[in-house]
């Protein structure tokens, strides 16, 4: 059965410094890997996925993830954070398109001044 | 384009009580689903459909919960009675056909409490 763990609950940190947030999925299959981020009080967002081709995968606010099969992660990265970034973030796996996403617990991300 | 229309946004009611989510997935996405997300948790599949047919529902608590997605669009979750445990937020999701149908795209969620 798929599984994705993100070792960190809570990850406080300064205004431009960077960040990290790591998640671990188990599969027995090739899957689909996402990020999603979600805003107080409004639904979740597509941040990033993985399909296939190039591991690193970015996206449009500075955001990226690696997909590491060997180690089956798929870390988030931001070279340089904003206050607008504080949020939660989910990642978040699928077997198939259009099947049920498996979500980990979630980040939340704090940016403080 | 409007996004995932979900009503209401917030309910209170008592144990025992029934309760009703509605939503309005994006105009012509096949695909909703329900999720539930209790609180600090990601949020865990109820019910996928695709058009009007429930393709997965397996987690989805029968004796209690319901769900209909009449003519394919418009979709209601029900829950008949409602228990403590089942406060969380109710969150609706749909996908289109085809190379995109990995993207779900997420309404703001029905946040239930039960008391």
């Amino acid at each position: 059965a798929q599984s994705v763990t993100q070792l960190d609950s809570q990850v406080p940190v300064f205004e431009e410094a960077p960040v990290e947030l790591r998640c671990n999925y188990s599969s027995s299959v090739s899957v689909y890997l996402f990020w999603y981020v979600q805003y107080p009080n409004q639904g979740l967002q597509l941040l990033l996925k993985y399909l296939s081709g190039s591991t690193l995968v970015e996206s449009i606010n500075g955001f990226e993830a690696e997909f590491n099969k060997s180690q089956t992660s798929f870390h988030l990265r931001k070279p340089s954070v904003h206050i607008s970034d504080t949020a939660e973030y989910f990642c978040a796996v699928s077997e198939s398109q259009g099947g049920k996403l498996i979500f980990g617990q979630g980040t939340e991300l704090s940016v403080k001044p | 384009e409007a996004g995932v229309v979900q009503s209401p946004r917030y309910k209170i009611i008592e144990k025992k009580q029934p309760v009703a989510f509605w939503c309005n997935p994006i105009s012509g996405h096949n695909t909703l689903y329900w999720y539930l997300q209790n609180l600090g948790q990601g949020p865990e599949l109820l019910i996928r459909y695709e058009n009007e047919e429930a393709v997965d529902d397996s987690q989805l608590p029968k004796d209690r919960f319901s769900a209909e997605r009449l003519k394919g669009v418009d979709s209601t979750l029900k829950i008949q009675p409602a228990e403590l445990g089942d406060s969380a937020v109710y969150l609706c999701a749909s996908s289109p056909r085809g190379a995109l149908s990995y993207e779900q795209y997420f309404g703001p969620g029905t946040r239930l409490t039960v008391t």
